[in-house]
């Protein structure tokens, strides 16, 4: 069975930082692209960023001004996301999904909260 | 950046009924559209990709079609477990990958 977990999400003050995982299972971890996409509270999906299969191309959204760092351990089948200079418009769910274009895989999802 | 716009924002159903959801590219896309569902609390769920293609193991009575521009999700005899919100994707022109808003599908 295919599962992805997050975890690291919580409550932090503006201008802090955290660090979500996002641990693999069931499926061959090592041969996806892999992507977070968040949604903040009573809103739509948006995209973060993605990682390829080869890191050979990382990608994120231009209103993360540099801030996040994706990355990936393909011996540990973990993927995670280094949130820096954290605002209250950054609070929302974190999705870990996995595929190449589309997610064909999801997460439950994590949530970070970032409030004084 | 492609801007995806859905059709209506809210759609109200009965159950056995046919539900017809729209979603539209601000550029050419070709086929490269996925469509999700969304459960309150629940993570999205591929059910459609490259415009009409079924994820496994979404059943039959999702169809989807169009391409370029315009794209239908139709769901053809509703179920009361279809009750959701349903998101557009384009995946051609990236990054960024872009999402429409979303259509919710009530009773």
């Amino acid at each position: 069975e295919v599962q992805l977990v997050e975890s690291g999400g919580g409550l932090v003050k503006p201008g802090g930082s955290l660090r979500l995982s996002c641990s693999a299972s069931g499926f061959s971890f090592s041969h996806y692209n892999m992507n977070w996409v968040r949604q903040a509270p009573g809103k739509g999906l948006e995209w973060v960023a993605s990682i390829s299969s080869s890191r050979d191309y990382i990608y994120y959204a231009d209103s993360l001004r540099g801030r996040f760092t994706i990355s990936r351990d393909d011996s540990e089948e973990s993927l995670h996301l280094q949130m820096t200079s954290l605002r209250v418009e950054d609070t929302a769910v974190y999705y870990c999904a996995s595929g190449g274009g589309y997610g064909v895989y999801w997460g439950r999802g994590a949530l970070v909260t970032v409030s004084s | 950046e492609i801007v995806m716009t859905q059709s209506p924002a809210t759609l109200s159903v009965s159950p056995g009924e046919r539900a017809t959801l729209s979603c539209r590219a601000s550029q050419n896309i070709g086929s490269n559209l996925a469509w999700y569902q969304q459960k309150p609390g629940q993570a999205p769920r591929l059910l459609i990709f490259g415009a009409s293609t079924r994820a496994t193991p979404i059943p039959a009575r999702f169809s989807g079609s169009g391409s370029g521009t315009e794209f239908t999700l139709t769901i053809s005899s509703l179920q009361s477990e279809d009750f959701a919100v349903y998101y557009c994707q384009q995946y051609n022109n990236w990054p960024p990958y872009t999402f429409g808003q979303g259509t919710k599908l009530e009773i």
